[in-house]
This record gives structure tokens, C-alpha cells and sequence, in this order.
């Protein structure tokens, strides 16, 4: 079955970096677009980043733009977001997800169960 | 960008009765790109429609999806008590960003 597992979270000081990884198993990893999103505590969900199933396109959230890249390992079946410049509003879960196209039809159809991230001096 | 906007931003019911969600969007999107998520306290968004109408395996046909352009809505017919979550709608569209809106809080009354 799909599986998706977030590792890397934890406290961090402002200004720092911190890399997310999400291990991927039960599908053949390196044909599907991954995503990360996040949760801030108690608030909604915010898209973050998508890579293509190749590693050829990249696409940030503005918010997260210059400071955020995602990126993939297809020999590892891994995905990464490396967050540099960390600020106190980017304390957040965070989340990988699987991207699927189908019959036209776009969405995030796996998550994984997520990784807690705080900023904190 | 294209702002999404749920509504009611919390709703109290009763199992039973009917639950009905609104999305909407701030320029008209294709209903492909629309979609739909539920997240229950401490476990992670689920997949619940796509194609703002289509069910996504394992979604119950209590709930139901319609709508275009700019007016989305999500439909649960009869309410149980596992359906008492947040929603979450999406617009996956051609280019990002895949914005989410803000979400609906479904209580029990």
C-alpha cells in the first residue's frame, strides 16, 4: 500500500535551516509530481512546493519562494524540502503528498501523516 | 492569485441531518481543478472528491459535489458521526499556486 513518512522536524532557532524528508513506498515513486504542504497550529492547510516525477519542474508558494526548494531522489524513492532562513511563521506540520493525474483530473490523492517544524530561539 | 473562500467557517449539526458547504472562488475556475479534502484532529487530509463531483475511493455517497465557475458546493446528505471534520477545498488548476481555502468546520451540535 501507498506510504508516506515525513522525518527531519524539530526545534530550530530563527534565521536557521532544517531539511524534511518524506520516504515514499508501495508505488513506483519516480512516475509521480510530489508535493509539501503545510499546517500552521490551528490553522488551515497551505500549499508549498511541487516537484515533477523527473525532478525537471519546480513550483513554490510565494511565501516560501527563495527560501524553500523541494527536490527528489528517485533512486532513494525520497523527497526533500530543504527550508533555509527559518522564521518563527514557518512553525507548521508539514506534509509530503502524492500528486495524480487522471482522465484530466488533478489532486493530492496520498498524504503522509506529517512532521512537526517550530521556530523557536 | 486566485483567493478561495469556504463557507460557513464552522457549522453545528446533528447526525442526521443535511450539510451543506460552500466554495468560492475568486475567478472562475474549470470544476476539473476543483477539489475537495477532509481532515479529522490529528490525522492528516484525506482525498473526499475531485472534479468538484467525482467521489474519490472510499468516500461514502452520502456526500456529493456540484457546481462551476466561481459557486462550489459539498453536500453531506445525511450526517455521521465520522464525518464531523474540516474541509478543505482546493483549486489544482493548470499553473500554481494550488491554493486551499480556509476551510469549514463541521461540529456536532
Amino acid at each position: 500500500q501507498v506510504q508516506l513518512v515525513e522525518s527531519g522536524g524539530g526545534v530550530v532557532q530563527p534565521g536557521r535551516s532544517l531539511r524534511l524528508s518524506c520516504a515514499a513506498s508501495g508505488f513506483t515513486f519516480s512516475t509521480y509530481g510530489m508535493h509539501w504542504v503545510r499546517q500552521a497550529p490551528g490553522k488551515g492547510l497551505e500549499w508549498l512546493a511541487l516537484i515533477w516525477y523527473d525532478g525537471s519542474k519546480r513550483y513554490d508558494a510565494d511565501s516560501v519562494k527563495g527560501r524553500f526548494t523541494i527536490s527528489r531522489d528517485n533512486s532513494k524513492n525520497m523527497l526533500y524540502l530543504q527550508m533555509n532562513s527559518l522564521r518563527a511563521e514557518d512553525t507548521a506540520v508539514y506534509y509530503c503528498a502524492r500528486d495524480l493525474w487522471d482522465s484530466g483530473f488533478k489532486f493530492l490523492d496520498y498524504w503522509g501523516q506529517g512532521t512537526l517544524v517550530t521556530v523557536s530561539s | 492569485e486566485i483567493v478561495l473562500t469556504q463557507s460557513p467557517g464552522s457549522l453545528s449539526l446533528s447526525p442526521g441531518e443535511r450539510a451543506t458547504l460552500s466554495c468560492r472562488v475568486s475567478q472562475s475556475v474549470s470544476s476539473t481543478y476543483l477539489v475537495w479534502y477532509q481532515q479529522k484532529p490529528g490525522q492528516a487530509p484525506r482525498l473526499l472528491m475531485y472534479g468538484a463531483s467525482t467521489r474519490a475511493t472510499g468516500t461514502p455517497d452520502r456526500f456529493s459535489g456540484s457546481g462551476s465557475g466561481t459557486d462550489f458546493t459539498l453536500t453531506i446528505s445525511r450526517l455521521e458521526p465520522e464525518d464531523f471534520a474540516v474541509y478543505y477545498c482546493q483549486q489544482y488548476g493548470s499553473s500554481p499556486p494550488y491554493i486551499f481555502g480556509q476551510g469549514t468546520k463541521l461540529e456536532i451540535k
